[in-house]
């Protein structure tokens, strides 16, 4: 099992520019998240989705956009990158059997952004 | 609203000690707290849980503890080595929502 697959590992854009982080896992999981992580800031929730065709805005939803169209993907859409997005993003996944408070997270090895 | 608060000094101590850290929240009702281990570069990577009704969860070396009283969490290492300096992460769910959301995390430092 590849576990939580992101992609690109790294990324620079233009301010202005849009992109599309990918995240994708392979079991199965019914939960998966997005969270960015800046320096003396922690782990800071974007959005998240509790199955296919669901999902919610988490802590810093502003400025992102994610949708769910199957259980394995989960992409991140910056529509216009401001230099304030600069961070590094990670896409988490848990099991969604119940109760699903059992179980804890998968995180990917996340995503690098510069936005100059 | 809610919070979830770690100090956020470094914790230092040497090796084959006890490494105590610390996870105080607010306003989680029921509560489902996580520790996570995350070693510069990566992803976190999940150790273990602990449910509202559980007052103490072991795994190896790893102890966690939960007071509701408190609101408290204390994450315990015993006989420590080098290999454990990381940042640990605790997180809270509440309920059955996708929701996990993290404290600022503790950076420990083992020393030989």
């Amino acid at each position: 099992n590849a576990g939580v697959t992101q992609t690109p590992k790294f990324q620079v854009l233009k301010t202005g520019q849009s992109m599309t982080l990918q995240c994708a896992q392979d079991m199965n999981h019914e939960y998966m998240s997005w969270y960015r992580q800046d320096p003396g800031m922690g782990l800071r929730l974007i959005h998240y989705s509790v199955g296919a065709g669901i999902t919610d805005q988490g802590e810093v939803p502003n400025g992102y956009n994610v949708s769910r169209s199957t259980t394995e993907d989960f992409p991140l859409r910056l529509l216009s990158a401001a230099p304030s997005q600069t961070s590094v993003y990670f896409c988490a996944s848990s099991s969604g059997l119940t109760p699903p408070t059992l179980y804890g997270y998968t995180f990917g090895s996340g995503t690098r952004l510069t936005v100059v | 609203s809610q919070k979830i608060e770690q100090n956020s000094e470094a914790l230092n101590i040497q090796e084959g000690k006890t490494a105590t850290l610390t996870c105080n929240y607010t306003n989680y009702s029921p509560a489902y707290l996580q520790w996570y281990r995350q070693d510069p570069g990566r992803g976190p990577v999940f150790l273990l849980l602990i449910r509202e009704n559980e007052k103490e969860k072991r795994k190896e070396r790893l102890k966690v503890t939960f007071d509701t009283t408190l609101k408290q969490s204390l994450f315990h290492i015993t006989a420590s080595q080098p290999a454990d300096s990381a940042t640990y992460l605790c997180a809270l769910r509440s309920g059955n929502t996708g929701k996990l959301i993290f404290g600022q995390g503790t950076t420990l430092q083992v020393k030989p």
